[in-house]
């Protein structure tokens, strides 16, 4: 049980796309979401909560207008990337809140920005 | 959240336990520790948690001391496949309850 997807697994894009990732908690609902952010040899950083529906909470230094999450469901939540650049190529993770407390982290997504 | 302590690396001979300690000296009543560890290239793998009391699952064992301040992750008998990086995490539960992810223990399982 407690099972997280995330989908893609990888993407590639051009500067100045717009990505979209989804965040799926597959056999439990889940009315809160995270979404973290990894770099190469570093640790995950939060980026955002998402509460199922209303405005996500950023954490300081994550632009809104940049990352905008949308958790229409008990069981999704999306991350789109807005005119991505090369500085956001990274390691994109979410997590999913159980009954309990416990956090469930998906597989990952990583964005690689031309 | 109080703030953890690990060291950053450990090794481990496969077929040995792997015990992971951890400092959380400014623990608070109401705070649970937290157990995640990163495989390479994939998202943190929940381990087990615990308030004061001792836990064990199919996993691990986490044992914490009676002032709190610290605990130890053991992995009884250590494979290859659980070499990764594992953090310590101390939180209250709660809606509003954030993971805040430290620099963990690399823990490397040799033959």
């Amino acid at each position: 049980g407690a099972v997280v997807s995330q989908h893609p697994s990888w993407v590639i894009c051009k500067s100045g796309t717009s990505v979209k990732i989804e965040c799926r908690s597959l056999d439990f609902q889940a009315t809160t979401m995270f979404w973290y952010r990894q770099f190469p040899k570093q640790s995950l950083m939060l980026m955002a909560t998402s509460n199922e529906g209303s405005k996500a909470t950023y954490e300081q230094g994550v632009e809104k207008d940049k990352f905008l999450i949308n958790h229409a469901s008990l069981t999704l939540s999306t991350l789109t990337v807005t005119s991505a650049h090369p500085e956001d190529s990274s390691f994109y993770i979410c997590s999913a809140r159980a009954n309990g407390d416990t956090q469930y982290f998906g597989p990952g997504t990583r964005l690689t920005v031309l | 959240d109080a703030k953890t302590t690990q060291p950053p690396s450990m090794d481990c001979a496969e077929g040995r336990a792997a015990n992971l300690p951890c400092n959380h000296s400014t623990i608070s009543g109401n705070e649970y520790v937290y157990w995640y560890r990163q495989i390479h290239s994939q998202g943190p793998q929940y381990i087990i948690h615990g308030l004061k009391n001792n836990e064990t699952n199919e996993m691990a064992s986490l044992i914490i001391t009676e002032d709190r301040k610290s605990s130890t992750l053991i992995l009884p008998h250590a494979t290859l496949r659980d070499t990764a990086v594992y953090y310590c995490i101390v939180r209250v539960d709660g809606t509003a309850s954030k993971l805040t992810f430290g620099t963990g223990t690399r823990l490397q399982v040799t033959l």
